[in-house]
């Protein structure tokens, strides 16, 4: 089975509010994980990284945490917009994986006003 | 600075048919990647390379026919196509070379959909 994992298929956010998207590794080799965000029509789109000598990342209203001791991933996006609309990956590089990424199924966050 | 691209964007073609989608990077990033996506499965990578004339298996291999003679591109050949073959076809690259953080990070095209008739 998948190494990745998300918690939950769909997320609906109200505008403004913030979202916590959840991912479940299993790989305690990974050392650098990555979030994804795919639009309708669109290729994945980087959003954040972080590798495992770190817990937390923050970027432009973007936040990711990592627990290496559960091994688990989140990613927080603040006062959560339409344009958030998306289906969104992560992604964990296995160490010594020749630069290959395992992705998670994806969590569709659908953003209502 | 065009980044990733592909082409075609939208194929149609029939059972049998040889077809090639094409991907281009103009970043010189040593690795390249294809996936394919369909509901249900997510992305499932095909096959990658590390540098020009190497590469090698990914998950679903079958069926599928790579190459890369320069660093820039990186096509991918359905020798007889099959019905189990359309889906949405990704390309993506990464510098890899360790030397920064974001050195591993995988770069998208926007996407090939292939449908076989």
């Amino acid at each position: 089975g998948e190494s990745v994992g998300l918690h939950l298929p769909t997320l609906s956010v109200q505008e403004g509010d913030n979202s916590i998207i959840n991912c479940a590794y299993s790989n305690s080799a990974s050392d650098y994980f990555i979030w994804y965000k795919q639009e309708s029509g669109k290729g994945p789109q980087f959003i954040i990284d972080i590798r495992s000598n770190m817990d937390k990342r923050q970027g432009q209203r973007v936040t990711v945490l990592l627990n290496k001791t559960v091994k688990h991933l989140s990613l927080q996006i603040a006062a959560t917009q339409p344009g958030d609309s998306a289906v969104y990956f992560c992604a964990e590089n296995i160490a010594d994986s020749w630069g290959k990424l395992q992705f998670g199924a994806g969590t569709q966050v659908v953003v209502t006003p | 600075d065009a980044g990733i691209t592909q082409s075609p964007r939208y194929k149609i073609t029939e059972t049998g048919r040889q077809v090639t989608l094409m991907c281009h990077q103009t970043w010189s990033h040593s690795y390249m990647f294809w996936y394919r996506q369909d509901l249900g499965h997510g992305l499932r990578l095909i096959y990658y390379s590390a540098a020009a004339d190497i590469t090698d298996k990914g998950e679903v291999p079958d069926g599928y026919v790579v190459s890369r003679s320069k660093t820039e591109n990186f096509p991918l050949t359905l020798e007889s196509a099959t019905r189990s073959q359309t889906s949405v076809y990704f390309c993506a690259s990464s510098d890899g070379s360790g030397s920064s953080l974001k050195s591993d990070t995988q770069y998208f095209g926007p996407g090939t959909r292939l449908t076989v008739l």
